[in-house]
């Protein structure tokens, strides 16, 4: 079964300090795509950072970034330098299959609720 | 650019009722997909629509239904609803530039009494 795992239902952390989100993920397929989307409190859900599996490096936006282990199928999102506009529910997803890059069927942890207290 | 556009907000039904959800999804976008998230579940992927065509379906009951019309905009409908139907219902559109980013909107709630 394709599973995704948040093993952290809530976390906090104090603004401009550094948090990392776990996530872990189940998957027999080589070709797939990881996601770390956020849902701030009753606004839309956005993407924060993408992964595709076939690349060694771990990517990055700006004060995030994940470190993508692939043989531990992990896949976990350090926030740097906090701020209180992070504040939001976290979700891990991923697509997989041959046509993984155009997939819209995602597979969703059930989120870590993250606090950025002043 | 207008986001994704959801109708309605909230709405209350009661069982055996059927609803029927709007979405309207970011110019130019022809992929429309439906997620319904609860506490329990989280997101489970409902189905996804491409150019007036169901491309994917999750593991939903028949109950289950949606469509696209020529100008991109989708909507679904729940039949018969049931209490553990009560959810927010989420859509997302996308374009096929940009691998697997979905633009989602704010949904509709949905309470079934």
């Amino acid at each position: 079964a394709q599973t995704v795992t948040q093993s952290q239902p809530e976390m906090s952390v104090q603004e401009a300090e550094t948090v990392t989100l776990s996530c872990t993920y189940d998957t027999s397929e080589s070709n797939y795509y990881l996601f770390w989307y956020k849902q701030p409190p009753s606004r839309q859900m956005i993407l924060v950072i993408r992964q595709e599996a076939y690349k060694q490096q771990n990517a990055t936006e700006n004060r995030f970034s994940v470190n993508f282990q692939k043989a531990a199928k992990s896949f976990s999102l350090k926030i740097s330098d906090s701020q209180l506009g992070d504040t939001a529910m976290y979700f891990c997803a991923f697509t997989q299959g041959r046509n993984a890059g155009n997939n819209r069927k995602l597979i969703w942890g059930l989120g870590t609720s993250l606090a950025v207290n002043p | 650019k207008a986001g994704v556009t959801q109708t309605p907000r909230y709405l209350i039904k009661t069982r055996g009722q059927q609803v029927t959800l709007s979405c309207s999804p970011i110019s130019g976008h022809r992929s429309v997909s439906w997620y319904q998230q609860t506490p329990g579940q989280g997101l489970q992927f409902l189905f996804e629509y491409f150019s007036e065509t169901q491309r994917n379906k999750g593991n939903f009951p028949g109950r289950f239904s949606g469509r696209q019309f020529s100008n991109s905009r989708s909507e679904m409908n729940v039949s018969t609803l049931e209490l553990g139907d009560s959810a927010l219902y989420l859509c997302a559109s996308s374009s096929y530039g940009r691998t697997g980013e979905l633009f989602f909107g704010e949904g509709s709630r949905l309470t079934v009494l």
